[in-house]
């Protein structure tokens, strides 16, 4: 199975920073990763498809870039309802595997 | 707007089957492109997917749970089920129904804590 590996794990920030979290792919995946956020007590919502690509609905201050190993997501001005928790995840291949998940919380 | 929905025990006994129903609501679950997707969050951890079932019945489990996991389809009611064999405390966790399309999870269902304890 393809393993991604989240960076950081945690992160504190403030209301209006700019804020980028990482995913690594044990091998290339193309473009073919996707960034959720999940908040307490609720499932996980699509923010990012195909590396780039933002869900409708999805705010503009989000976007995702990278492909092959490497993957950012950028959260260009923090709003207070983005405090959550953030997984990638590869749908390269079965298994779908997700990263270990980067929790950002407020400082 | 395509909704799903789990239900099943939120307890089950050490040794015992897992069993969870997810009934889809909004779209046809024979409509063709979806992978009707389990996947489990152990509590304050990471998601881990379980396997997909495609209307057509043809399925794929992840090979670390593969001899315990059958996934199975019912299109006349709209549902997909999971069963899980011999559970241990090990196996609790909330479980999500969901759909996949090339390219991502687009819907989840709410999520339902199941408990392994005698």
């Amino acid at each position: 199975a393809i393993q991604m590996t989240q960076s950081p794990s945690s992160l504190s920030a403030s209301v209006g920073d700019r804020v980028t979290i990482t995913c690594r792919a044990s091998q290339g995946i193309r473009n073919d990763l996707g960034w959720y956020q999940q908040k307490p007590g609720k499932a996980p919502k699509l923010l990012i498809y195909a590396a780039s690509s933002l869900q409708s609905g999805v705010p503009s201050r989000f976007s995702g870039s990278g492909s092959g190993t490497d993957f950012t997501l950028t959260i260009s001005s923090l709003q207070p309802e983005d405090f959550a928790t953030y997984y990638c995840l590869q749908d390269y291949n079965y298994p779908l595997t997700f990263g270990q998940g980067t929790k950002l919380e407020i400082k | 707007q395509v909704q799903l929905q789990e239900s099943g025990p939120g307890l089950v006994k050490p040794s015992q089957t897992l069993s969870l129903t997810c009934t889809v609501s909004g779209g046809s679950i024979s409509s063709g492109g979806y992978y009707w997707s389990w996947i489990r969050q152990h509590p304050g951890k990471g998601l881990e997917w379980i396997g997909y079932i495609y209307y057509s019945g043809s399925t794929y489990y992840n090979p670390s749970l593969k001899s315990r996991v059958t996934i199975s389809v019912d299109t006349s009611k709209n549902q997909f089920s999971l069963k899980l064999s011999s559970v241990t405390a090990a196996d609790t966790a909330v479980y999500y129904c969901a759909r996949v399309v090339v390219g991502a999870i687009d819907y989840w269902g709410q999520g339902t804590l199941v408990t392994v304890s005698s």
